[in-house]
């Protein structure tokens, strides 16, 4: 079965502090990493996945496979950064369902 | 941009009732889904829809729940006879066709907030 656990329900910083949200996965086989965002009275959207290694809004995540990992990342927080992030697993690309972990809210003031 | 389109926003409806929640996926789409999030938990997947078959559901969705693509806009999921533990916000999605590499993003709809009194 596939899981992902976000340790933090909230983490508080500072604008202009580095910005790191936990995501550990377990699933057996490769899996594809999203974060997704939804910032207040707004749908979820992606934010970014681990096969594009793209950076968005600053935001960067990398997969480590040793580790379980895929922690969110950005080294100078705004205060629009401000929402729900939650991480996600599907089982490898394709037409497969989302697991989400619990999410992690983002509170970042003046 | 294009959106996904739910409705209602907010349903409340009586234990043992039958809701109906709609929704729009973008046009093109071809892969539809179903999520909830009951309040303070995550979001759940409960079922997925391909060429006019369910491709695969989870646990949650029994037969009191079943989905429908009827006018090849619209793609609606029922509950029959709803329990109170049915209330939570019901999340549509839909996704593009996989072909290439960049794989498919799905794209959420607002959500519906169920409360079932």
């Amino acid at each position: 079965a596939q899981r992902v656990t976000q340790p933090e329900k909230l983490l508080s910083v500072f604008k202009g502090a580095p910005v790191e949200l936990k995501c550990n996965y377990s699933y057996s086989g490769s899996p594809e990493l999203f974060w997704y965002v939804q910032y207040s009275r707004q749908r979820l959207q992606l934010l970014l996945r681990h096969i594009s290694r793209e950076s968005i809004k600053g935001f960067t995540a990398d997969l480590n496979k040793g580790e379980t990992s895929f922690h969110l990342k950005k080294p100078f927080a705004q205060e629009e950064d401000s929402a729900m992030y939650y991480c996600a697993l599907s089982r490898g690309t394709g037409f497969q369902k989302l697991v989400f972990g619990t999410g992690t809210r983002l509170l970042v003031s003046p | 941009e294009p959106e996904v389109t739910q409705t209602p926003s907010h349903q409340v409806t009586q234990m043992g009732q039958e809701v109906i929640l709609r929704c729009v996926p973008i046009s093109n789409h071809l892969y539809f889904y179903w999520y909830r999030q009951i309040l303070g938990q995550k979001v759940e997947f409960l079922v997925s829809f391909y060429n006019n078959e369910i491709s695969e559901k989870s646990e949650i969705f029994d037969d009191q729940f079943s989905v429908e693509r009827p006018d090849g806009s619209n793609f609606t999921l029922k509950i029959r006879s709803t329990k109170l533990e049915d209330s939570a916000m019901y999340f549509c999605a839909s996704s593009e066709s996989l072909a290439g590499t960049s794989g498919r993003t799905e794209h959420f709809g607002p959500g519906t907030r169920l409360t079932v009194l």
